[in-house]
C-alpha cells in the first residue's frame, strides 16, 4: 500500500496557466508537508499543515496556495505559473508524536512550465 | 541563518570501498538530525540523530552525531553498486513545527 501518494507525477504546461497536486496519507499522520526540490537537488520547505491549520508558511509567492481538506489530504494550488515554478514538488506527512521527526515522502510531482 | 552543509558534494568510489560523508550545521535551537537517500524518487527515511555520540546502525551504514562539534557522518562499508544515490542530511529545530531543512546533498556513485 502505498503510504504518501501524489498526482499527477508529471504535469508539462504553458506559462500563465493554473495547476494543482494532489497528495494523501494513509499512515494516519497529522502533519503534512509540501516541499520543492530544485534542478541542483535542493530540498526547501514551503508549507506544513498540523490538522488541516496551517504552519509552516515559507517565503513562497502568493500564486502558491495549499489546501487541506482533511488531515490525510494536502493539495497544492499554482496560479499564473512561470518558468522558474519549474521544479519537482514533494509532498510528506509525518506524525505529531513530539518523539520522532521522521518525514515520510511521496514520489514527487515533476512540474515543467514551457 | 541556520544552515546545513554537506561534504564533498559528490564521490566516486568502486564496490567494495568505504565512504564517509559528512554533515556539519549551524543552528540554533536543536532537536534532531536525520539522513535520507534519494535514488529516482522520493527521499527514503535512514537515521534519525538526537544524542551525541550514539551511533546508529542498519546493515551496511552506520551514523553518529557530535553535538559539540555540530556535524554528523553517515558511513558506508563494502559499498555496492545499489548504494548509488543522493544523501541528504537535515535537522529539525525546536519550536514543533516539525520544519526540516537540508543540506545540498552529497551525490555518491559506486562503480561495479
Amino acid at each position: 500500500d502505498t503510504a504518501v501518494s501524489q498526482t499527477p507525477k508529471y504535469l508539462v504546461t504553458q506559462m500563465g496557466n493554473d495547476k494543482s497536486i494532489k497528495c494523501e496519507q494513509n499512515l494516519g499522520h497529522d502533519t503534512m508537508y509540501w516541499y520543492k526540490q530544485d534542478s541542483k537537488k535542493f530540498l526547501k520547505i514551503m508549507f506544513s499543515y498540523n490538522n488541516k491549520e496551517l504552519i509552516i508558511n515559507e517565503t513562497v509567492p502568493n500564486r502558491f496556495s495549499p489546501k487541506s481538506p482533511d488531515k490525510a489530504h494536502l493539495n497544492l494550488h499554482i496560479n499564473s505559473l512561470e518558468l522558474g515554478d519549474s521544479a519537482v514538488y514533494f509532498c510528506a506527512s509525518s506524525p505529531w508524536t513530539g518523539y520522532t521527526d521522521t518525514q515520510y515522502f511521496g514520489p514527487g510531482t515533476r512540474l515543467t512550465v514551457l | 541563518e541556520d544552515k546545513v552543509v554537506q561534504s564533498p558534494l559528490s564521490l566516486v568510489v568502486h564496490e567494495g570501498d568505504t565512504v564517509t560523508l559528512n554533515c556539519s550545521y549551524e543552528v540554533t535551537n536543536f532537536r534532531s538530525l536525520l539522513w535520507y537517500k534519494q535514488e529516482k524518487k522520493a527521499p527514503t527515511f535512514l537515521f534519525m540523530l538526537t544524542s551525541s555520540g550514539i551511533e546508529k546502525k542498519s546493515g551496511r551504514l552506520s551514523s553518529i552525531l557530535d553535538k559539540k562539534e555540530l556535524f554528523s557522518i553517515l558511513n558506508i562499508t563494502a559499498t555496492q553498486t545499489g548504494d548509488s544515490a543522493v544523501y541528504l542530511c537535515a535537522y529539525v529545530g525546536s519550536g514543533n513545527t516539525g520544519k526540516l531543512i537540508f543540506g545540498q546533498g552529497t551525490t555518491l556513485q559506486v562503480k561495479p
